[in-house]
């Protein structure tokens, strides 16, 4: 067990509709990623959040979004969904802001779109 | 363009045999990471390097900077570590990943 806590496990939705993917970080960590895994792109960065604050984005589309609340959960939310996100989606948490420090993933959210 | 290389994509082995997976990437790097992957989706970080060689146990990671390439060895392999690992390079505040090496030890 990592610490990390994603709900749900599992979703499935409709296209079109919009859903909110939740990561509890490690007690302790400020630093919360989130990384989409798909069969055709594998594993892509999406954002990173530090205590609260948005410090990196990557590859996230504009119908995404993500905060990082004051206890410290992270939220990504995914609107107007399309077949193509269909995905894995994991968060990470480390202590400290960078990527220099060992991460630990939660088991992830697979979210299907039909 | 792919920053990050991996080698092989896939892999079967025989319990026991000296196992190696490579990767190389383009981009100037602050830190490599690589990842393991079980059957059932959970990543786990092996390793975190910047330069030289790490072990944990049965598994060795090494880095070569101006080669701008990382191995992963495992020695005495064991089905267990039957699972996708992943390199990933941290460039500046972005993050790229191969995709994977699928490693399947036979008993």
């Amino acid at each position: 067990d990592s610490g990390v806590t994603q709900t749900p496990k599992h979703l499935i939705t409709a296209t079109g509709q919009r859903v909110t993917l939740r990561c509890s970080p490690r007690s302790g960590d400020l630093s919360v990623y989130w990384y989409q895994q798909s069969l055709d792109q594998g594993l892509q960065f999406l954002i990173h959040y530090y205590n609260g604050e948005e410090r990196a984005k990557g590859n996230i589309l504009e119908r995404f979004s993500a905060q990082q609340f004051p206890d410290l959960h992270s939220e990504l939310n995914l609107s107007s969904l399309e077949l193509g996100d269909s995905a894995l989606y994991f968060c990470a948490s480390s202590v400290v802001w960078g990527w220099d420090t060992e991460a630990f993933f939660g088991q992830g959210t697979r979210l299907t779109v039909v | 363009k792919n920053e990050v290389e991996q080698s092989p994509q896939n892999l079967t082995a025989q319990e026991e045999e000296f196992i190696t997976i490579n990767c190389s990437y383009s981009v100037g790097i602050s830190a490599l990471h690589w990842l393991q992957q079980h059957p059932g989706g959970g990543i786990v970080s092996l390793f975190m390097l910047s330069s030289g060689k790490k072990k944990h146990g049965r598994l060795i990671a090494t880095i070569n900077i101006q080669e701008k390439h990382s191995s992963l060895h495992i020695t005495a392999s064991h089905p267990r570590d039957s699972a996708v690992y992943i390199c990933a390079v941290i460039t500046g505040n972005q993050f790229y990943f191969g995709t994977g090496t699928s490693l399947t030890v036979i008993p």
